[in-house]
């Protein structure tokens, strides 16, 4: 149990266009899911968080026009990003929390690896 | 300001040697995780530790936790190749019903034969 999805794996988009990347929990409800970025040879770096049914909270120097997040239901989060340039390419992990407690541990999907031309 | 602190960053062993690598955090957690990634893959789940003392074991990989001295270890006993990885700890802060992972720069592995 616990799975995470990721789509898609990868994406090549041109400068200027908006890319979106859907987080699915497979198997459980994930009242909150977290989107990290990964920058090569680097640490993850959390962008924001994303309580179904409200709005995001993002982390310090994220800008929240250009990261879009939805977390319509309890199994889907989507980050959209917009206006994609070159400086945005970078691997994108989410991960979901099972349950409503803060304890419980989160399941990370398997990232999305962007690259802006 | 939460600081997590890894170290060594960067690891080079000998196939068969033990190492341990260290995980320092500055606030105060009893969770912390341990999490191995491959290149170009995301983070698989290694160790959970969710009390003081706890340790954990896994074939060649142990974790143990010391909320107190707020410290981490990942022990490798007898390095195979296989184990070649980065390795990331991570600490779990939680305020009432929310909670974030902070991450540690991360630890590569080269095991050399």
């Amino acid at each position: 149990g616990a799975v995470v999805s990721q789509h898609p794996s990868w994406v090549i988009c041109k400068s200027g266009t908006s890319v979106k990347i859907e987080c699915r929990s497979l198997d459980f409800q994930a009242t909150t899911m977290f989107w990290y970025r990964q920058f090569p040879k680097q640490s993850l770096m959390l962008m924001a968080t994303s309580n179904e049914g409200s709005k995001a909270t993002y982390e310090q120097g994220v800008e929240k026009d250009k990261f879009l997040i939805n977390h319509a239901s309890l199994t889907l989060s989507t980050l959209t990003v917009t206006s994609a340039h070159p400086e945005d390419s970078s691997f994108y992990i989410c991960s979901a929390r099972r349950g409503t407690s803060g304890y419980n541990e989160q399941f990370f999907g398997p990232g999305t690896r962007l690259t802006v031309l | 300001e939460l600081k997590v602190e890894q170290n060594p960053l960067f690891l080079s062993m000998q196939e068969g040697k033990n190492y341990t690598i260290y995980c320092n955090y500055s606030t105060t957690s009893d969770r912390l995780y341990w999490y191995r990634q491959d290149p170009g893959k995301s983070l698989e789940s290694l160790f959970v530790l969710l009390s003081n003392g706890a340790v954990k074991q896994e074939g060649r990989l142990m974790a143990s936790l010391d909320t107190k001295a707020r410290l981490s270890t990942l022990h490798i006993t007898a390095a195979v190749h296989d184990l070649s990885a980065t390795y990331f700890c991570a600490v779990d802060v939680v305020w009432g019903s929310q909670g974030n992972l902070i991450f540690g720069k991360g630890t590569k592995l080269s095991v050399k034969p």
